[in-house]
């Protein structure tokens, strides 16, 4: 079963406005990252939290972690239309190198 | 995609043909993994390996087999290929740590 699964599903906004996405995991986690996946293209690391972090900012970019919620949020401030893509969060399973990653969040940034 | 090649980029096959993807890194990482992307699942990792001739089963592994010869090479086979496994396919690499960089993906379709 997923370790990650972010919320909404797809989202659609106005260029310059912020766009947050959810994700939710099961069990207990060494760290959560994002990656972005622009159509047709692999994924791109975006940014990665350890557990005992609460907030990372990187940019325009801001993640949050809540681990006594198995939650993370991604804020992207002042959206661009460049910002339209795929948006997934990952997290290491219980065995160590596994990589598990959720259904993603598609991101529509209209101009 | 540093550093991380996968051919071919695209293939179109027939049910019951067998088929190979190869990836290649020039990065010398340990870790190497394929990946299934489909509509609606994320990715789902179908084999790993841990080092040269260290290999192991991910979520999805059926009707796939993996075998890595060398450090820089992880192939992916497919027996006998069916519809169901009509798919992107994305080979990731890992030094170890919390990092994890993907290829450019193979667009798989099985006739």
């Amino acid at each position: 079963s997923q370790q990650g699964e972010e919320d909404p599903q797809a989202l659609s906004i106005q260029e310059g406005e912020n766009a947050t996405m959810n994700c939710s995991y099961k069990t207990s986690i060494n760290n959560l990252q994002w990656y972005r996946q622009n159509s047709g293209r692999g994924l791109v690391h975006l940014i990665l939290i350890r557990s005992n972090e609460r907030e990372k900012h990187s940019g325009r970019l801001r993640v949050t972690l809540d681990t006594s919620k198995k939650s993370s949020s991604l804020l992207i401030t002042a959206s661009r239309a460049a910002d339209t893509a795929s948006y997934f969060c990952a997290t290491r399973d219980n065995y160590g190198q596994n990589f598990v990653f959720g259904p993603g969040t598609r991101l529509s940034v209209l101009p | 995609d540093a550093g991380i090649t996968q051919s071919p980029r695209h293939k179109v096959t027939e049910t019951g043909t067998p088929v190979t993807l190869r990836c290649h890194q020039t990065e010398n990482h340990r870790y190497m993994y394929w990946y299934r992307q489909d509509p609606g699942h994320g990715l789902r990792l179908i084999h790993y390996s841990y080092g040269v001739k260290d290999t192991d089963k991910g979520e999805v592994s059926d009707g796939y087999s993996v075998s890595r010869s060398k450090t820089e090479d992880f192939l992916l086979t497919l027996e006998s290929a069916t519809s169901s496994q009509t798919s992107v396919y994305f080979c990731a690499i890992s030094p170890g740590d919390a990092t994890v960089f993907f290829g450019p993906g193979t667009r798989l379709t099985v006739l």
